[in-house]
């Protein structure tokens, strides 16, 4: 069964600071990840995926992800924090066998300090 | 292009009180989701329809929801009765249908239920 960890619920970093958001993720095939955000009051949007092409994803907004399929893991990254950043990041995972199946992450709310 | 519509955006209600929430989905989306997102965890599919047909529903409490999705197009989910555990956020997702590719969901803002 597929799965997907969070280290730590809430993240704060200073504005102008390197944003880093850890994902781990469990999968037995090959995994489709994602990073998806969500501001207060919003629904979810999909920040970047990884679909087995290359490892190095960038996304909207700055962020750029890695896929470490040794380390099992797909941390976000933005070298700049900007206080509109602020918001509730999920992890999520689905694979080739069920691509619609997306199995979500408990999320990391992002503070961002003036 | 307008995104997926979702009403109400807030519901608060009495526990054992039936509610029903209603989702428009992005024009020529065969494939609509309904997920629930307790406060403070990611959101967890509820059900998954394919035009008018579901496709997975295994997470549905079926004692007491229900979904349909008339026509293919817009999709209501009910809750009756209701309970405490059900206060959640509740998104609904579209997206087009391709068997070979991942199908970027799109996501409503959500209905806010509180049940007291």
């Amino acid at each position: 069964a597929q799965s997907v960890t969070q280290l730590g619920s809430h993240v704060s970093v200073s504005e102008g600071a390197l944003v880093l958001l850890r994902c781990n993720y469990s999968s037995s095939v090959p995994p489709y990840l994602f990073w998806y955000v969500q501001y207060p009051n919003q629904g979810l949007q999909l920040l970047l995926k990884y679909t087995s092409a290359a490892t190095l994803v960038k996304g909207i907004n700055g962020f750029e992800a890695e896929f470490k399929k040794s380390e099992t893991s797909f941390h976000l990254t933005k070298p700049s924090a900007h206080m509109s950043d602020a918001a509730e990041y999920f992890c999520a995972v689905s694979d080739k066998t069920s691509y619609d199946k997306v199995i979500f992450g408990p999320g990391t709310s992002l503070s961002v300090i003036p | 292009e307008a995104g997926v519509a979702q009403s109400p955006r807030y519901k608060i209600i009495e526990k054992r009180q039936s509610v029903a929430f209603w989702c428009n989905p992005i024009s020529g989306h065969a494939t609509l989701y309904w997920y629930q997102q307790i406060l403070g965890q990611g959101p967890k599919l509820l059900i998954q329809f394919q035009n008018n047909g579901v496709v997975d529903d295994s997470q549905l409490p079926k004692d007491r929801f229900s979904a349909e999705r008339l026509k293919g197009v817009d999709s209501t989910l009910k809750i009756q009765p209701a309970k405490l555990e059900d206060s959640a956020v509740y998104l609904c997702a579209s997206s087009l249908w391709r068997s070979d590719t991942y199908n970027e969901q799109f996501f409503g803002p959500g209905t806010r239920l509180t049940v007291l």
